[in-house]
């Protein structure tokens, strides 16, 4: 079945360090692919996603390609701050309109 | 954009309880919402698909006698835990999927319910 799976965390970064966040799924067919970010306290919230291979998903500074050889989505950002300390959850959508399947999520803690 | 509720944010109850959630659409109508239930430094499992006006899929190995859900409206999903355990204190969200998108997947998540049974 489909599924996805992430690094485990928790990472812990200095401000202006640079992230990466791996991210891998197994899925038939073409799947879109999201990351979410859940801050403390908070619901999950899209943070960037991507429908069809080699799409690059960009928010904030952060940025995702949707690589089909590799099936593969990684999250990076070439500098972060204490405000994106919270948990990032991989998530793959296998049909629009459908559920989301997630990863168990990765806490990255920033301090500056 | 898209604003999704829930009510309550927290609830503690007695074993043997019933505790009804509530998930709201504010601003979009959702013929779709969908219950996720999260536990500690877990992900997120699909509970059920809640269809409005028509009876919610529950995912295999989720009891629907238990968790019951009615979506009586395209702005409300109710999830009502029966008979609450200990084992079913959780984290319970919901997500809503704004009908114009209907073929994309754009999901906007509620905030989750900490329900703790005693």
């Amino acid at each position: 079945g489909n599924s996805v799976t992430q690094m485990e965390g928790p990472v812990t970064l200095s401000e202006e360090a640079f992230l990466t966040i791996n991210c891998t799924y197994t899925a038939t067919g073409y799947p879109s692919l999201f990351w979410y970010v859940q801050y403390p306290g908070e619901g999950l919230q899209l943070l960037l996603k991507a429908t069809k291979a080699d799409d690059k998903g960009s928010n904030k500074g952060f940025e995702a390609t949707y690589r089909k050889e590799t099936t593969s989505f990684h999250l990076e950002k070439g500098s972060v701050q204490v405000s994106d300390s919270a948990v990032y959850f991989c998530a793959l959508s296998s049909q629009a309109g459908t559920a989301l399947i997630f990863g168990k999520g990765t806490t990255l803690s920033v301090s500056s | 954009g898209a604003v999704v509720s829930q009510h309550p944010s927290w609830v503690i109850c007695k074993s043997g309880t019933s505790v009804k959630i509530e998930c709201r659409s504010l601003d979009f109508q959702a013929t779709t919402m969908f219950w996720y239930r999260q536990f500690p430094k877990q992900s997120l499992m699909l509970m059920a698909t809640s269809n409005e006006g028509s009876k919610a899929t529950y995912e295999q190995g989720v009891e629907k006698d238990k968790f019951l859900i009615n979506h009586a409206s395209l702005t409300l999903s109710t999830l009502t835990v029966t008979s609450a355990h200990p084992e079913d204190s959780s984290f319970y969200i919901c997500s809503a999927r704004e009908n114009r998108d209907r073929g994309t997947d754009t999901q906007y998540f509620g905030p989750g319910t900490r329900l703790t049974v005693l």
